[in-house]
């Protein structure tokens, strides 16, 4: 079956630096999603990825396709309190197949 | 506009006993899916219906569980009997159905299900 390995697992950093997290796979994919969760909550959608090589931003996040349509990664500038919270990765197979594979997800933890 | 609309927000049950949980979409959403959230397995997608009809449910872990969705706006998921291993967060998600417009699939708040 597909393998899909999100990382790092958990971060923790200083608020004002960047972060960036990834997801890599051994399938293809044609469409990656990015989702966050914060606590006692559902997962929110952040960016949505539908073609190879395609870099979308959405305020301070960054997301790209990657061009072998086997990774994706996910930038976060200036980080503030408030993008405290899990990631995932959450990409899709086929068009017209709706079912999302979540990646093992991404903690972001803020120092003061 | 509401969200994916789920209940109940927690349940605590003794191991034997019948656990149903409920979800009511976005309407016009015809894609309704059911999640499972634990520290061990992460995310786990377990049925999803398409305009009410089961399409996958290879996730399902057991008999035990089942899920229906008898209308466009209510599905429930049963377990039946629970177990404690059933401690999870089960999430009730929607979304509509045309890829590459942003409609991605919306997420209810979730159920958190202890067994005891």
């Amino acid at each position: 079956g597909q393998q899909l390995n999100q990382s790092p697992q958990s971060m923790f950093i200083q608020e004002g630096e960047d972060v960036s997290m990834n997801c890599t796979s051994s399938s293809i994919f044609n469409t990656w999603l990015w989702y966050k969760q914060d606590p006692g909550e559902g997962p929110v959608l952040l960016i949505a990825l539908y073609k190879a090589g395609e870099l979308t931003s959405n305020g301070r996040l960054t997301a790209q396709f990657g061009i072998t349509r086997k990774d994706s990664f996910l930038n976060i500038s200036a980080s503030i309190p408030s993008d405290v919270g899990i990631y995932f990765c959450a990409p899709r197979a086929n068009f017209g197949n709706e079912k999302l594979t979540f990646g093992t997800g991404t903690r972001l933890t803020i120092i003061p | 506009d509401a969200g994916v609309i789920q209940s109940p927000r927690h349940e605590v049950t003794e191991m034997g006993q019948e656990v149903t949980l409920r979800c009511k979409p976005i309407s016009g959403h015809d894609y309704l899916f059911w999640y499972r959230q634990t520290m061990m397995r992460g995310l786990e997608l377990l049925i999803y219906f398409n305009n009410n009809v089961p399409i996958d449910d290879s996730g399902m872990p057991e008999d035990r569980f089942s899920a229906k969705m008898p209308n466009a706006s209510f599905s429930t998921l049963k377990i039946q009997p629970s177990e404690p291993r059933d401690s999870a967060v089960y999430f009730c998600a929607s979304s509509v159905g045309k890829t590459g417009t942003g409609t991605e699939a919306f997420f209810g708040q979730g159920t958190r299900l202890t067994v005891v």
